[in-house]
């Protein structure tokens, strides 16, 4: 069974600062995707980036990216230069062949 | 190009009753899953349809059943509501298996 564990259930930063959601993950899946799902009040699950697990390279999406370390299973979200409408919950979340498995989020808020 | 919709957008039912909530994927999506997201949580997996036929199954009770039409777009249907059913039911469509696009989804307060 797949889990997932964001350890930062709350964060708070400066308009303009840079800020890192971390993510640890567990699964016997050897073909896997991993997501960063960012979602509003309004609730709207919206993807925000996506990494291939063969791939080493980290993925890269204008202000964010990942720091994704296959070994330790390990899969951070980067903001940088952190805007009001990042304000959000942040989800993280590995996928296999069936399902997307979600963490318990991070409450992310963006002060002006 | 239209998103993933879902209807009703919100709905209140009572202990006991049945409900049935609806989702049409993304034109081409041939795959469609079902998620229940309790308020403080993360999203739960409850089914995957694929090409009209159930993929995957999440650790949900048999009041719980869901289909895909040939058009596929997706039911979720839930018997004998609970008050722990209260939830946002989320769909999401998916053309490849590294990518997820969700729906509005639907609040559901069983009463």
């Amino acid at each position: 069974a797949q889990t997932v564990t964001q350890s930062q259930p709350e964060m708070s930063v400066q308009e303009a600062e840079t800020v890192t959601l971390s993510c640890t993950y567990d699964t016997s899946e050897s073909n896997y995707y991993l997501f960063w799902y960012k979602q509003p009040p309004s609730r709207q699950m919206i993807l925000v980036i996506r990494q291939e697990a063969y791939k080493q390279q980290n993925a890269t999406e204008n202000r964010f990216s990942v720091n994704f370390q296959k070994a330790a299973k390990s899969f951070s979200l980067k903001i940088s230069d952190s805007q009001l409408g990042d304000t959000a919950m942040y989800f993280c979340a590995p996928r296999g062949a069936q399902k997307l498995v979600f963490g318990q989020g991070t409450r992310l808020t963006i002060n002006p | 190009d239209a998103g993933v919709t879902q209807s009703p957008t919100h709905l209140i039912k009572t202990r006991g009753q049945h409900v049935t909530l609806r989702c049409s994927p993304i034109s081409g999506h041939k795959s469609v899953s079902w998620y229940q997201q309790v308020l403080g949580q993360g999203p739960q997996f409850i089914f995957q349809y694929y090409e009209k036929e159930e993929r995957g199954r999440g650790n949900f009770p048999d009041r719980f059943s869901a289909r895909q039409f040939p058009n596929y777009s997706s039911e979720l249907n839930v018997n004998a509501l609970l008050l722990g059913d209260s939830a946002l039911y989320l769909c999401a469509s998916s053309l490849r298996v590294n990518e997820q696009f969700f729906g509005p989804g639907t609040r559901l307060t069983v009463l």
